[in-house]
């Protein structure tokens, strides 16, 4: 079946430095992949998209890479600040989202 | 401002009761969605309806019941039969009924078991 997981469970970053999450996915019946923010006590929030006939797609201070290749995703927050702390999951689209187990961001002063 | 609601924040049962779950949305989408989450992972699939008078069962649908007589509505039962009701519940409803636009949340029920 399909699967969704994140290589790590933290990540600790500097402020002001950049934050790459990652996010590998198991075959590739989806073409719509998204990332979702979500902080302590709260539902998660719409970062970004990206869909399968892009390679790159950028946000404000975010950008998201999909390598079909070898079926991986990742995150980039460019220039990191304490407001980013939160959890961060990646899902795919096939009918349902399919979610990963979520990166904690730990920001450090 | 348009977006999901869900209440109460927070909700406790007692053994052998049904709790219900509110979630309303004024985005006029057509898809709803109920997730349950558990600490530290990631949210599963509990019930979806793409469209009024309409739902299906998701990954983890034993114990739950759901109706979808309205729109903006979306209501979860948690029934005396789910053993392991505690848990952070979330509502989510999407403007694409299969899926391939953003799902928007609601900010959660916490249930927990008296």
């Amino acid at each position: 079946g399909e699967s969704v997981g994140l290589h790590l469970p933290t990540l600790s970053v500097q402020e002001g430095d950049n934050s790459i999450i990652n996010c590998a996915y198991s075959n590739s019946a989806s073409d719509y992949f998204i990332w979702y923010k979500q902080e302590s006590g709260k539902g998660p929030q719409f970062i970004i998209d990206i869909r399968s006939n892009m390679d790159k797609r950028q946000g404000q201070r975010v950008t998201v890479l999909l390598n079909k290749t070898v079926k991986h995703l990742s995150l980039q927050i460019a220039a990191t600040q304490p407001g980013d702390s939160a959890v961060y999951f990646c899902a795919r689209a096939n009918y349902q989202l399919i979610w990963g187990a979520g990166t904690k961001l730990i920001i450090k002063p | 401002d348009g977006g999901i609601t869900q209440s109460p924040k927070y909700l406790f049962r007692k053994e052998g009761q049904n709790v219900t779950l509110s979630c309303e949305q004024n985005l006029n989408h057509d898809a709803m969605y109920w997730y349950r989450q558990d600490p530290g992972q990631g949210l599963r699939l509990i019930y979806y309806s793409q469209i009024v008078n309409d739902f299906q069962k998701g990954d983890i649908a034993e114990g739950y019941s759901v109706s979808r007589e309205k729109k903006e509505s979306f209501p979860l039962t948690v029934t005396s039969a789910q053993k392991n009701p505690t848990a952070f519940y979330l509502c989510a409803s999407s403007s694409d009924r299969v899926g391939f636009q953003p799902q928007h949340f609601g900010d959660g029920t916490r249930l927990s078991i008296l």
